[in-house]
């Protein structure tokens, strides 16, 4: 399996400009989380999805992020209007609940620098 | 704030030492797992313990968890340049459907 993919690798934008970034979760996996992660705040969990419903969205910072999870191979994360502070590495991560291990595995993250 | 804390935040060893790291955590678990990252990579899974067990060795990594002081230890063995990473852990809390929580992370750097 070629793991969990995302792209862009890397994003430059200007403010106000919206932002899409994709995500390739691990076939057969379940679950689908978005994070971010910047040296202030760590790794944050954004929003995370069971069989592609929005489980729990509580970690998404304003309106102006949204995600979607069309279907079990494809998710996206947008931002609209993009600002500087959302600058950071995106990480998607996915996992399969099975016999109680629920290890993720991360993708390699977009890294996004709006100016 | 964080389910779970690591300390210490950054430790430098030499080739061949072994390195300790803790982390606590504040609320019942299912299970508790250790992650490793390298610079400009997304994290990988090392080890996960469950809250039954004690200790887990994986290789060089032997894990230890602590539930009634709600804190677990990994420990690297004979490291190694290549050990050079950022070690998260990350709290199953029960009835968490999935939801991983991570702490901060510590910086380890192994000289040669």
């Amino acid at each position: 399996d070629a793991g969990v993919i995302q792209s862009p690798r890397h994003e430059v934008t200007e403010m106000g400009q919206e932002v899409t970034l994709r995500c390739k979760p691990i076939s057969g996996h379940d679950y689908l989380f978005w994070y971010r992660q910047t040296m202030m705040r760590g790794l944050e969990l954004l929003i995370y999805f069971n069989n592609n419903v929005p489980i729990d969205d509580s970690g998404m910072p304003e309106d102006r992020f949204s995600a979607k999870m069309p279907n079990a191979s494809f998710s996206t994360l947008k931002i609209q209007p993009s600002e500087p502070r959302d600058s950071a590495v995106y990480f998607c991560a996915s996992t399969r609940t099975s016999g109680g291990h629920n290890e993720q595995f991360f993708g390699p993250g977009t890294r996004l620098t709006v100016l | 704030s964080q389910q779970g804390e690591e300390d210490p935040q950054a430790l430098s060893i030499q080739e061949g030492e072994n390195a300790t790291m803790n982390c606590s955590y504040k609320t019942s678990i299912n299970n508790l797992q250790w992650y490793r990252q390298n610079s400009g990579r997304g994290l990988v899974h090392l080890i996960l313990i469950r809250s039954n067990e004690r200790e887990k060795h994986s290789g060089r990594l032997r894990v230890t968890l602590d539930t009634s002081k709600k804190s677990s230890s990994l420990l690297i063995t004979a490291s190694r340049a290549a050990d050079t990473a950022s070690y998260f852990c990350a709290t199953d809390a029960s009835g968490a459907n999935s939801k991983l929580t991570f702490g901060k992370g510590i910086t380890l750097s192994v000289r040669p």
